[in-house]
């Protein structure tokens, strides 16, 4: 049973440019949660999806947004990159709706921005 | 002003000794998570409390969470290089409406080096 899955593993990329994360969650699970961890840091939430919708979204810009398809994999895209967006981007995922479900993390995206 | 804090940041010891990591607020959570994160991985879920006063063993780990919900703290006894690690504590969200649909809030993480 394979858990979570991230591609790529590393990307590098130039300020102005747009990347795109892809994430494919646990067996069985359908909700996808995405979280950006800088260098030394605890994760920060970016949003959740659920039913293909963004559910819920942390204090980040217009400038990251998700989409989650019908097998529910997710993708993450960031445009405009900044400097300060290059971290580790963590999908989590977790089955069903409730608040109690343990959430299993991928090994993440290294983004950096040169 | 951080949600979670989590002290110290920065532990080095060696094999065989004891430690405590501590995660502290103001706030009061119905529950509490403790995960480890390994170095190109993602974070891994040692434990949930959900009692306060509640003391969970694992291993060599212990995690207890206060009797008032607002802080929880990790023990290490008789730690060992495999223990090495960033050691994350986390609670769970809400929305505006008030109900919890699994976002996680992390403090900033215990960085632990267990020399051998």
């Amino acid at each position: 049973d394979a858990g979570v899955t991230q591609s790529p593993t590393h990307l590098i990329k130039t300020r102005g440019q747009q990347v795109t994360l892809r994430c494919s969650p646990k067996s069985g699970h359908d909700t996808v949660s995405w979280y950006q961890q800088a260098l030394g840091q605890g994760p920060q939430f970016i949003f959740q999806y659920y039913e293909e919708e963004e559910r819920q979204r942390g204090n980040f810009p217009d400038r990251f947004s998700g989409h989650q398809f019908p097998n529910y994999s997710s993708e993450l895209n960031v445009n405009a990159l900044l400097l300060g967006d290059s971290a580790l981007y963590l999908c989590a995922s977790s089955p069903g709706t409730g608040a109690s479900y343990e959430q299993y993390f991928g090994p993440g995206t290294r983004l950096t921005v040169t | 002003t951080q949600l979670l804090e989590q002290s110290p940041q920065f532990l080095s010891i060696q094999e065989g000794e004891n430690l405590t990591v501590y995660c502290n607020s103001s706030s009061v959570f119905s529950s509490l998570q403790w995960y480890r994160q390994e170095p190109g991985e993602g974070p891994v879920l040692l434990v949930t409390v959900v009692t306060g006063g509640e003391v969970k063993k694992l291993k060599r780990l212990t995690f207890q969470f206060g009797d008032a919900r607002k802080d929880s703290s990790l023990h290490i006894t008789a730690a060992q290089p495999g223990d090495t690690g960033l050691y994350l504590c986390a609670v769970l969200g809400a929305n505006a409406g008030g109900t919890s649909y699994g976002k996680l809030t992390f403090g900033q993480g215990t960085i632990l080096t267990v020399h051998p």
